[in-house]
């Protein structure tokens, strides 16, 4: 496609339920990268991945978030058991091998 | 390790005023650095990135920015600002061996007409 795409663009959600947000990278991107932000912050790096290989998960704040990329394309975010302070912005963004970062429009969780 | 620090979460300029929005940084290693923008309900945009090639570096829409390793600085300017320019921007840096980007705070950038 002509850019990183990701869905849903807004989730809102109850407290204690589990979601799952979607990247599409460009296409040939082999890394590709998860962020979060926060009303008023910058972008906070969560995890990336080179191909299907997740090569840092430093970001992740806790066990309830997961990651996953298993055929080296398209990703997913997982929250299990949701609650009010992970509600953000979450992007991704795609990139040639140590190249500019290409990012999506983001999707807009918000945890009631 | 890497980080970055935007001076002014607010900046205000006049319409055809000097844009100057200031950022510094710390590395480690030698670093590439970026400015993005993030226009009103969009995504993040790359405005310009360093990557040790010229010191002095041209991006869209005719913003720049320059690198000055004595000063550890990476401040973007314009030389006329347009109401169209009324985003938030955000510097970011990269260290040459770690992939993940590490963003500054961002400056918030109005255009007074």
């Amino acid at each position: 496609g002509a850019g990183v795409s990701q869905s849903p663009r807004y989730k809102v959600t109850k407290r204690g339920q589990d979601v799952a947000l979607r990247c599409d990278p460009i296409s040939g991107h082999v890394s590709l990268y998860w962020y979060r932000q926060a009303l008023g912050q910058g972008p906070e790096f969560l995890t990336y991945f080179n191909y299907e290989a997740q090569q840092d998960k430093s970001g992740l704040p806790n066990d309830r978030f997961s990651a996953e990329r298993p055929e080296g394309s398209i990703s997913t975010l997982t929250i299990q058991r949701t609650e009010q302070r992970d509600s953000a912005m979450y992007r991704c963004a795609s990139s040639s091998v140590t190249d500019t970062q290409y990012f999506g429009p983001g999707t807009r969780l918000t945890v009631l | 390790a890497q980080s970055v620090t935007q001076l002014g979460s607010h900046v205000s300029v006049s319409e055809g005023a000097l844009v100057l929005l200031r950022c510094n940084y710390s590395s480690s290693v030698p670093p590439y650095l970026f400015w993005y923008v993030q226009y009103p309900n969009q995504g993040l945009q790359l405005l310009l990135k360093y990557t040790s090639a010229a010191t002095l570096v041209k991006g869209i829409n005719g913003f720049e920015a320059e690198f000055k390793k004595s000063e550890t600085s990476f401040h973007l300017t314009k030389p006329s600002a347009h109401m169209s320019d009324a985003a938030e921007y955000f510097c970011a840096v990269r260290g040459n061996r770690d992939d993940k980007i590490i963003f500054g705070k961002g400056t918030r950038l109005h255009i007074l007409p």
